[in-house]
């Protein structure tokens, strides 16, 4: 297996609900990462985690939360979102933790549409 | 991470060679230079990357100047299915070492 498994695959929420986004991976990568990707922008870092352990966040709002349970699963836990945070939020996941030699695994992405 | 310099756009012909500059003048002596790809409506992909000696993979090939000041993305052929915004970025090797992805360049395939 070679992918990272985004779900789902578009989601709708109002400003008031509460969601997750799922991000999962069976390549035995130890890193993992949530990107945020505005229309015609470049994908943006919101956080990593490596071994399990929250190692960056890149000063992202509250109501983005994410979660490791495990080596394999990354969770984003979203609440009381803006319209603004509409966006395509994109999983990927490398080797033995965020270094320069390995590359990254992306998935296709969650496109979210905040109402 | 040092910063690249890509042209905003490039047209290539079908199944013709691309070669896609990157320049990266305040490159550091341990910076690896990557390249990774957005197809439309997908998540970026891998392509290559490289230190030094020029790298080649079943994608593509990346040739480094000596110098390191900049980089070549070589598609040997290309196809419709290349088109895509090509990331030209540094990465430095540390332990907690980011993807930080620039505004790439947009490649256009013409049938």
């Amino acid at each position: 297996d070679t992918e990272v498994t985004q779900t789902p695959k578009h989601l709708v929420m109002g400003m008031t609900n509460k969601k997750s986004l799922k991000c999962e991976q069976h390549m035995g990568h130890r890193a993992m990462y949530w990107y945020k990707q505005k229309a015609k922008k470049p994908p943006e870092l919101m956080f990593v985690y490596s071994y399990e352990k929250l190692s960056i966040n890149e000063s992202v709002p509250s109501r983005f939360s994410p979660e490791c349970p495990n080596s394999s699963l990354l969770n984003l836990h979203l609440h009381a979102l803006q319209p603004e945070d509409s966006a395509l939020y994109l999983c990927a996941s490398s080797q033995e933790g965020p270094s320069a030699v390995y590359g990254y695994t992306f998935g296709s992405g969650t496109r979210l549409t905040v109402v | 991470d040092a910063k690249t310099t890509q042209p905003n756009s490039m047209e290539s012909n079908e199944e013709e060679p691309v070669h896609l500059p990157c320049n990266h003048s305040t490159i550091s002596g341990t910076d690896y230079i990557h390249w990774y790809r957005q197809l439309p409506s997908q998540g970026p992909e891998y392509v290559i990357h490289g230190l030094t000696s020029n790298v080649n993979n079943r994608m593509a090939s990346l040739a480094i100047a000596e110098d390191r000041k900049s980089s070549t993305l070589i598609l040997h052929r290309a196809t419709l299915r290349d088109a895509a915004v090509y990331y030209c970025i540094l990465r430095d090797p540390g332990a907690n070492s980011k993807l930080t992805f620039g505004k790439g360049i947009t490649l256009s395939v013409r049938p």
